[in-house]
């Protein structure tokens, strides 16, 4: 059972666009900076977005993020076959005292 | 160019103690804010931190694991080794190493991992 939690996939055809939310509490998501990680088959997680909506060099703007509260989104625009991977939220918990991930949310692009 | 690569034992038995080793470049320990963390992966499951080392020697672990973990750096080398012990077959997973380039928690460099099975 992870801290954050993420639907477990989601679907959308080539071109769409598609979210995907990450739900924590104000020990974590609600008072820490969030960031999401894109994970292609077989390889290691890669930094999308880091501190809630920037994205580092090189990660395209089709993906975007937002957060709200004690919720985050990940959006992902002009989807291609090449972006279905798992993805993961992460941020640090005060009350664990820990750095937390969600479940992760399997996108398939159809 | 930040690069990391982890290494150490693919098989361990159960009650073992597994070390592995965070070989990087591209960086320095020494410079102050930086950090190296530990997230493992059980095959299809999600990420769990495990630690975290600061340049400042400041050490993270994960509250459910901690009495089994220890982190410790060597600068000279660009190293960081992680220590598990007493290892269960519940502990089969892929561990990777990161990059952390400040307290925000951000892991932005990542190993390719390196797949660890325990046998029972």
């Amino acid at each position: 059972q992870s801290v954050l939690t993420q639907p477990p996939s989601v679907s959308a055809a080539p071109g769409q666009k598609v979210t995907i939310s990450c739900s924590g509490s104000s020990s974590n998501i609600g008072n820490h900076y969030l960031s999401w990680y894109q994970q292609l088959p077989g390889t290691a997680p890669k930094l999308l977005i880091y501190e809630n909506n920037k994205r580092p060099s090189g990660i395209p703007d089709r993906f975007s993020g937002s957060k709200s509260g004690t919720s985050a989104t990940l959006g992902i625009a002009g989807l291609q076959t090449g972006d279905e991977a798992d993805y993961y939220c992460g941020t640090w918990d005060s009350n664990l005292s820990a750095w937390v991930f969600g479940g992760g949310t399997k996108l398939t692009v159809l | 160019q930040i690069t990391l690569k982890e290494s150490g034992p693919t098989l361990v038995k159960r009650t073992q103690t597994l070390t592995l080793t965070c070989s990087f470049s591209g960086f320095s320990l020494s410079i102050y804010g930086v950090g190296v963390a530990w997230i493992r992966q059980p095959p299809g499951k999600a990420l769990e931190w495990l630690a975290l080392i600061y340049s400042n020697d400041d050490k993270r672990y994960s509250p459910s694991l901690k009495s089994r973990l220890t982190i410790t750096k060597d600068t000279s080398k660009n190293q960081v080794v992680l220590t598990m012990t007493n290892m269960d077959p519940v502990d089969t997973a892929t561990y990777f190493c990161t990059h952390v380039p400040n307290t925000s928690g951000t892991f932005d460099y990542w190993g390719q991992g390196t797949l660890v099975t325990v046998s029972s």
